[in-house]
C-alpha cells in the first residue's frame, strides 16, 4: 500500500483563499515531499522538508510536518487560479534507501 | 541541460509484445526510478537506481525489468505487455536523496 495518504481528495476554493491539503504517512521517514501535477503534465517538485524540521516556507507555500502524528500538512496562501493542479506527498524512507512513495494526491481547484 | 528525456511520449503496443521505455538525463543524478500512474490515482513505484550497477524493486516491478548500465540512462522493459499495463510512465531522477525529483514528461502506454 502506498506510504503516504492525502485529505481532503478534492477542494475548491475562490482565488484569494488559502487551501490546506493534509497528509498522512505510516513508517518512519527521511524527509517528505510535496509535487505538484498540472493535468497531463510530469511532476514538479515544490518543497522538501527533513524529519527534524518542524516548518518550512517557500513563497506562498507553508509545510508543517508533525513526526509524532506521522502527518504533514501544505498550505497555499492567497490562492491563484493558476494554483489548479493535483498535489502529491511524497516520503523517503529513514535509511537513504532512495525510494520516495507517493499518496494519491489532493486536486485543487481555484475559481478565479 | 535537457533535464529528464523520455521517450517515446506516445505507444499503442499489442498483449504480448516487448519494448523498452528510454529515459535519460544530462544532470549527473544519482538516484533514478520509474513510476506508474493510472487515472485519479498517486505515482507507483516500479523499480529504482541509486547509482549505476544498482537497481531495486519498488511497489509494483512485476512484468518490468531494469537495468543501469550508466549513470544517464535507466531503460524500463516491458518484458511481454499485459492490458493491465496500459498507464502513464513516469521517469524521475535526483542528485541524491535529500533532494527532490525531477520528472520527464512522460510516455502514455497502451496496451490492447
Amino acid at each position: 500500500s502506498q506510504q503516504g495518504e492525502e485529505d481532503p481528495q478534492a477542494l475548491s476554493i475562490q482565488e484569494g483563499e488559502n487551501a490546506t491539503m493534509n497528509c498522512s504517512y505510516k513508517t518512519s521517514i527521511n524527509n517528505l515531499q510535496w509535487y505538484r501535477q498540472n493535468s497531463g503534465r510530469g511532476l514538479v517538485h515544490l518543497i522538501l522538508i527533513r524529519s527534524n524540521e518542524r516548518e518550512k516556507h517557500s513563497g506562498r507555500l507553508r509545510v508543517t510536518l508533525d513526526t509524532s502524528k506521522k502527518s504533514s500538512s501544505l498550505l497555499i496562501t492567497a490562492s491563484r487560479a493558476a494554483d489548479t493542479a493535483s498535489y502529491f506527498c511524497a516520503t523517503d524512507g529513514s535509511g537513504n534507501t532512495g525510494k520516495l512513495i507517493f499518496g494519491q494526491g489532493t486536486t485543487l481547484q481555484v475559481k478565479p | 541541460n535537457a533535464g529528464v528525456t523520455q521517450t517515446p511520449k506516445f505507444q499503442v503496443l499489442k498483449t504480448g509484445q516487448s519494448m523498452t521505455l528510454q529515459c535519460a538525463q544530462d544532470m549527473n543524478h544519482e538516484y533514478m526510478s520509474w513510476y506508474r500512474q493510472d487515472p485519479g490515482m498517486g505515482l507507483r513505484l516500479i523499480h529504482y537506481s541509486v547509482g549505476a550497477g544498482i537497481t531495486d524493486q519498488g511497489e509494483v516491478p512485476n512484468g518490468y525489468n531494469v537495468s543501469r548500465s550508466t549513470t544517464e540512462d535507466f531503460p524500463l522493459r516491458l518484458l511481454s505487455a499485459a492490458p493491465s499495463q496500459t498507464s502513464v510512465y513516469f521517469c524521475a531522477s535526483r542528485l541524491d536523496s535529500v533532494y527532490g525529483y525531477t520528472f520527464g514528461s512522460g510516455t502514455r502506454l497502451t496496451v490492447v
